[in-house]
């Protein structure tokens, strides 16, 4: 069990360019989430994966913001034209299908936008 | 909707003190619930959980949650502190049928000599 790993770790980036993350989740895990954390908040949800397909997406996911699983492993979330409410912590989670939900969390991908 | 409120933005404990945090959540039925840690600049390691059965649950590192259903709350408490406990501490909510967390704002635990 290697954990759930994401690339990369920082990203600092101008206003207005895209940025595309990294999620490799546990390998027999078929649930990925995607998380983001600002200053002083808990993570708060932005979308998941089961499988390749992606069943629910928060309203906190704008336009920008795009997510993909394509073979079911692992994911990217691209953010377009970046903005610097955009800065915050990106955690990748991953978790089997037993129906209990226990989450397990990558060290995340800390995202500046100047 | 859930939701989950964590009172204390920051703690300060002795070292060797014991510890409770606090966590109160709003949900219709029994949901399930976690203690997660984060150290600085690093992801969330879960600490423990709750699903059915019994109320107080052992997790790693010594800490312990009781679920207290008339009260809604899911505190954690650990009896003696220690240094390198001094961390971030989420408390989070699962419903049934959902996949996703509701994550309470966190209290940032400080350890003093």
């Amino acid at each position: 069990d290697t954990g759930v790993s994401q690339d990369p770790r920082h990203k600092i980036t101008k206003r207005g360019q895209n940025v595309t993350f990294r999620c490799d989740p546990i390998s027999e895990h078929n649930r990925l989430y995607w998380y983001r954390q600002t200053l002083g908040q808990g993570p708060e949800f932005l979308t998941y994966f089961q499988n390749e397909a992606q069943l629910e997406k928060s309203r906190l996911l704008s336009d920008r913001f795009s997510a993909e699983r394509p073979k079911g492993s692992f994911s990217t979330l691209e953010i377009q034209r970046t903005e610097q409410g955009d800065s915050a912590m990106y955690l990748c989670a991953s978790s089997s299908a037993s129906g209990e939900n226990e989450q397990f969390f990558g060290p995340g991908t800390r995202l500046t936008v100047l | 909707a859930q939701s989950v409120t964590q009172p204390d933005i920051h703690i300060t404990v002795s070292e060797g003190a014991s510890l409770e945090l606090r966590c109160n959540y709003s949900y219709g039925a029994t949901p399930y619930l976690f203690w997660y840690v984060q150290s600085p600049g690093q992801g969330l390691q879960l600490l423990l959980k709750y699903f059915s059965g019994d109320t107080l649950v052992q997790g790693i590192k010594g800490f312990e949650a009781e679920f207290k259903r008339s009260q809604s709350s899911f505190n954690l408490r650990k009896p003696s502190v220690h240094w390198s406990d001094a961390a971030e501490y989420f408390c989070a909510v699962g419903v049934l049928r959902s996949s996703t967390l509701t994550f309470g704002k966190g209290t940032m635990l400080l350890v003093s000599p």
